[in-house]
């Protein structure tokens, strides 16, 4: 019964490879979001979808490409993998409209670009 | 906008010691202020949140956190620290765009 989930758990592969990371989320929440951790722990936002719309897309190289094929999943596609892509992502859910929308995290894909 | 600063990247106590974690933020609306716990390994688990609701905000494993205004901060205690506690701990702050900004993290480390 996880509320978000992430497949694959880890990831290793080649620099110029194209790779998918799946997120799934069993909250009902309308709002979905893909973070970005790197080797410092540092969390950054890259996209959120609301109700499969795009509604924060921040400057991230456009080798990465989310899809919402429905308010339950948010895929995230990598083109043409590069070493600095190394990192931790995380994928997150919320209600909008709540006073807070608390975002409930995923356990993480650990990406491992060679 | 807004941000969020962790002093202290690292914090040791003693097993039953104090924990404090401090965190400042800035916001031009008013916040929502979230405390995450990340255990190696793993994803991040929500431990606490203002909502504005109640400036002292308790929420699991034994922590609270006051919410100062006048000091814009939002610093995280627990009274007894024990060794499963150790772990990152972020502070962040959600402004009116729905966007987290996170502080760079605290890691706590436990001394038995």
């Amino acid at each position: 019964d996880t509320a978000v989930s992430q497949t694959p758990k880890y990831l290793v592969t080649q620099m110029g490879n194209d790779k998918s990371i799946k997120c799934e989320q069993n909250l009902g929440h309308d709002t979905m979001y893909w973070y970005k951790q790197d080797s410092k722990k540092f969390l950054k936002i890259m996209f959120s979808y609301n109700n499969k719309e795009l509604i924060i897309n921040e400057t991230v190289p456009n080798r990465f490409s989310p899809k919402s094929p429905d308010k339950a999943h948010l895929n995230l596609h990598i083109n043409s993998l590069e070493l600095g892509d190394s990192a931790v992502y995380f994928c997150a859910s919320s209600q909008s409209g709540t006073a807070q929308e608390t975002q409930y995290f995923g356990p993480g894909t650990r990406l491992l670009v060679l | 906008a807004q941000s969020v600063t962790q002093l202290g990247s690292h914090v040791s106590v003693s097993e039953g010691a104090l924990v404090l974690l401090r965190c400042n933020y800035s916001s031009s609306v008013p916040p929502y202020l979230f405390w995450y716990v990340q255990y190696p390994n793993q994803g991040l688990q929500l431990l606490l949140k203002y909502t504005s609701a109640a400036t002292l905000v308790k929420g699991i494993n034994g922590f609270e956190a006051e919410f100062k205004k006048s000091e814009t901060s939002f610093h995280l205690t627990k009274p007894s620290a024990h060794m499963s506690d150790a772990a990152e701990y972020f502070c962040a702050v959600r402004g009116s765009n729905y966007k987290l900004t996170f502080g760079k993290g605290t890691l706590l480390t436990v001394n038995p």
